[in-house]
């Protein structure tokens, strides 16, 4: 059973940092592509980043570019999302996603990680 | 303003079919594909509808999709109460290097 489990939200104060991660099981990580997708209290999805399988693409939305760099190790299964200069409009849910390998079709999520950005 | 949209609410009775549309116009809702995401309250999104009328094994063939060279829809027909949730339609735009979501629509069984 694919499983995709976040971890790292906190409460933060505005311009600091935190690192989400995702650890995946149940299927083999390092085949696919894999995506960070927020949702902030109330309101709709906004797809954040993407890496590719190998990590060698790497996209992110003109939202978070220069603030945030998402990353994977692939040894250890896992996804992370490393979050600077946080601004009260990146308080969200953050979901990692398994990208299915057809475009922009994300089959597997995780349960969400919350970030609170607030003095 | 989101590049795909969506109308912000639908709403039909148990047994009905309801549609929710969501429409593309720059760049044109013809040159991608759509996938659909439904939300049910307090859970994470599911994959629903891929590559514009794909159904995920597991997704009940009640749910069905079609995209026009302007709009995409999805359709629910015999509806049921557990249908009630957020749906989102969503595609991967190359033009622009971005995954974008639709507004989402809630869609409510009365």
């Amino acid at each position: 059973e694919v499983q995709l489990v976040e971890s790292g939200g906190a409460l933060v104060q505005p311009g600091g940092s935190l690192r989400l991660s995702c650890a995946a099981s149940g299927f083999t990580f390092s085949r696919f592509a894999m995506t960070w997708v927020r949702q902030a209290p109330g309101k709709g999805l906004e797809w954040v980043s993407y890496i590719s399988s190998s990590g060698d693409r790497i996209l992110h939305a003109d939202s978070v570019k220069g603030r945030f760099t998402v990353s994977r190790d692939n040894a250890k299964d896992s996804l992370y999302l490393q979050m600077n200069s946080l601004r009260d409009e990146d308080s969200a849910v953050y979901y990692c996603a398994r990208d299915s390998g057809v475009v922009g079709a994300d089959d597997s999520w995780g349960q969400g990680t919350l970030v609170t950005v607030s003095s | 303003q989101s590049v795909l949209t969506q109308p912000p609410s639908a709403s039909g009775t148990p047994g009905q079919r309801v549609t929710i549309s969501c429409s593309g116009s720059s760049p044109k809702i013809g040159s991608y594909d759509v996938n659909w995401y439904q939300q049910l309250p307090g859970a994470a999104p599911k994959l629903l509808i891929y590559n514009n009328n794909q159904r995920p094994s597991g997704v009940p063939d009640r749910f069905s999709a079609s995209k026009s060279g302007t709009s995409a829809s999805l359709a629910i027909s015999g509806l049921q109460s557990e249908d009630e949730a957020d749906y989102y339609c969503a595609a991967w735009i190359a033009s622009l290097n971005s995954r974008v979501f639709g507004e989402g629509t809630k869609l409510t069984v009365l």
